[in-house]
């Protein structure tokens, strides 16, 4: 069975740094891209970031290039998020997802980890 | 970027009774080479992570009941709840695929009349 277990959301102040974590299991791990998408309180769903399987890829949204960084270790099967210089326009639910085989579309998500960046 | 508007923004719907939801994006989504729509369905119940429906526009994903499908090719696609049960409350969101970034639908909002 996938899973995906996440972990690392938190209050912080506005400038401020935070690195989330998503523990996956039941599928080879380094096999597949995964993501993070975000939904701000009570809002719609937007992509975040992307790594390939390898971590050799990455891709970003703009309103995010520069101040996260994706990055995955496939030794313990762990995706990361950290996120830098925060603004209050980042306070979301961040959901990390598996990527479909070579694909883009997500067929398995994390339970979600709430983000809040105020003073 | 690719935007993708969904109608309407809230539906209600009796128990028993059909639910179309409708998905239009700013470009197409097919793919010419393997004339693949690259378009899916999410749905997302309070509390919860979204869970996909159906990818490249038609393909119901494993474990999906069958009284959901989903049509269209190019930009415009629709989801269809041929029965609507309880269970089905959720907010549903489409999504593109196509390009990086990918991107969603505003939402639709589906309800019991």
């Amino acid at each position: 069975e996938v899973q995906l277990l996440q972990s690392g959301g938190d209050l912080v102040q506005p400038g401020g740094s935070l690195r989330l974590s998503c523990a996956a299991s039941g599928f080879t791990f380094n096999n597949y891209a995964m993501s993070w998408v975000r939904q701000a309180p009570g809002k719609g769903l937007e992509w975040v970031s992307t790594i390939s399987g390898s971590g050799g890829k990455t891709f970003y949204a703009d309103s995010v290039k520069g101040r996260f960084t994706i990055s995955r270790d496939n030794s313990k099967n762990t995706l990361y998020l950290q996120m830098n210089g925060l603004r209050a326009e980042d306070t979301a639910i961040y959901y990390c997802a598996k990527n479909s085989s070579g694909h883009s579309y997500f067929d398995y998500w994390g339970q979600g980890t709430l983000v809040t960046v105020s003073s | 970027d690719i935007v993708m508007t969904q109608s309407p923004d809230s539906l209600a719907v009796s128990l028993g009774e059909r639910a179309t939801i409708n998905c239009k994006s700013s470009q197409s989504v097919l793919y010419s080479s393997n004339n693949e729509n690259y378009f899916a369905w999410y749905q997302q119940k309070p509390g919860q992570p979204p869970k996909l429906l159906i990818y490249w526009a038609s393909t119901r994903e494993s474990g999906v009941p069958d009284r959901f499908s989903g049509s269209g090719s190019g930009t415009d696609f629709t989801l269809t709840i041929s029965s609507l049960q309880a269970e089905d409350v959720a907010v549903y969101y489409c999504q593109q695929y196509y390009t990086t970034p990918c991107s969603f639908g505003q939402g639709t909002k589906l309800e019991i009349k």
